[in-house]
């Protein structure tokens, strides 16, 4: 069974910085590439970055660049996203989710930026 | 940046009435197109890929169509757990993968 769980959400100030993580199990991660999706509370979806499984990429949604980092270690099966210069309209449920066509979703973790 | 547009906003139905959702793009995508379910609380759910193919799982209910531009999710006769918010997004070329800004199916 496929698993996704994301963890290391938080409420941190504008300008801070935090990494999320995303553990994988029950497939061959190295096999799949992986996004990162957010969603505002009561809003919609909104696709952040992806990454090929070999690491290769990555994407980025334009608001995030040169903010937003994706990268994943194939040896620990997980997937990250480091956020830096965060600012309030980031605040946003923060889900991962596997393959191109995002089949599988994790359960996301909330991202609170505010002072 | 391709933006695709989802109709209506929300959509009013009864359980057993057929449910028939718009989206469409702002530039060819092909097929590469596809639809999620969302409840509140949780987490999307992958119902169409690749325009029509079912996702693992998804009832015979739910089909997906069309091609370029223009695509239509289908609900053959609604159940009372389809009620929800259904989302599209393309796959097309390189990313941004945008989605649609979502329909809201609500029970009438």
């Amino acid at each position: 069974e496929v698993q996704l769980v994301e963890s290391g959400g938080g409420v941190v100030q504008p300008g801070g910085s935090l990494r999320l993580s995303c553990a994988a199990s029950g497939f061959m991660f190295d096999d799949y590439a992986m996004h990162w999706v957010r969603q505002a509370p009561g809003k919609g979806l909104e696709w952040v970055s992806l990454i090929h499984g070999d690491g290769s990429g990555p994407y980025y949604v334009e608001s995030v660049k040169g903010r937003f980092t994706i990268s994943r270690d194939n040896s620990k099966n997980s997937l990250y996203l480091q956020m830096n210069s965060l600012r309030t309209e980031d605040t946003a449920f923060y889900y991962c989710a596997k393959d191109y066509w995002l089949g599988d979703w994790g359960q996301g973790t909330l991202v609170i930026v505010s002072s | 940046e391709i933006v695709l547009t989802q109709s209506p906003a929300t959509l009013s139905l009864s359980p057993g009435e057929r449910a028939t959702l718009s989206c469409r793009a702002s530039q060819s995508v092909s097929t590469y197109l596809a639809w999620f379910q969302q409840k509140p609380g949780q987490a999307p759910r992958l119902l169409i890929y690749d325009a029509s193919n079912r996702a693992t799982g998804i009832p015979a209910r739910f089909s997906g169509s069309g091609s370029g531009t223009d695509f239509t999710l289908t609900i053959s006769s609604l159940e009372p757990e389809d009620f929800a918010v259904y989302y599209c997004q393309h796959r097309s070329n390189l990313p941004p993968y945008t989605f649609g800004q979502g329909t809201k199916l609500d029970i009438k």
